[in-house]
């Protein structure tokens, strides 16, 4: 079967520092990415790993763990327009589609 | 903007209707997919368009199809509509050659309501 989990809802003020957590059971896996979508938008491509470790793009970083079906999204100095849905999506293998969780919405505080 | 636009924005129709969403990819983009996102559920996958052949099938109703034409744009076709079709509906482009990843870039999406 295919599954993956976030957690539902998350806080943070303003210039913290937020982790998102995404686990996945796939059958298969080519590759794992992070959407940002804001409430009634289209969601916009973050980041994208397929080998273990972590990317750094600008203020968000994102870490995958390919043996323990983890990864997460860091995302540092928040900013109000942060306040989205984090999408966690997974490429199982041969194929393009994307499978996504049912997203992570973060509200940011003044 | 991601180069990839659907239309209408917003949809109102009634059970047992039918409607068509349309979607024309980013330039260049020979994959389409449709995605169909509800309130309480993540982004589902439908069906995947590439060059025009149907290359990859989700969890997509019988009372729903698509096709892919010459000229790449992608309609999807929503028969015998019931209150729980209510969703948005995003279409989605990518192309190995174009972007890092062969990552999808979505369009504005369809609102779809049915009363």
């Amino acid at each position: 079967g295919q599954n993956i989990d976030q957690p539902t809802e998350m806080t943070a003020t303003e210039g913290a520092i937020v982790q998102i957590n995404c686990t996945y059971q796939t059958s298969g896996f080519n590759g794992l990415f992070w959407y940002q979508q804001h409430a009634g938008e289209a969601p916009t491509f973050l980041s994208y790993n397929v080998l273990d470790g972590l990317e750094e793009k600008g203020r968000f970083s994102s870490f995958l763990s390919r043996s323990k079906g983890y990864s997460y999204l860091l995302l540092k100095e928040l900013q109000m327009k942060d306040s989205a849905s984090y999408l966690c999506a997974v490429r199982p293998e041969d194929t393009d589609k994307l499978i996504f969780g049912t997203g992570t919405r973060l509200q940011v505080f003044p | 903007d991601s180069g990839v636009t659907q239309t209408p924005k917003h949809l109102i129709t009634a059970t047992g209707q039918r409607v068509t969403l349309r979607c024309s990819p980013r330039s260049g983009d020979l994959s389409v997919y449709w995605y169909q996102q509800s309130l309480d559920q993540g982004l589902q996958f439908l069906i995947q368009y590439y060059n025009g052949e149907e290359r990859a099938k989700g969890n997509i109703l019988e009372r729903f199809s698509a096709q892919q034409f010459p000229d790449l744009h992608s309609e999807l076709n929503l028969s015998s509509l019931e209150l729980g079709d209510s969703a948005l509906y995003f279409c989605a482009s990518s192309s190995p050659t174009s972007g890092s990843y062969n990552e999808q870039f979505f369009g504005p999406g369809t609102r779809l309501t049915v009363l």
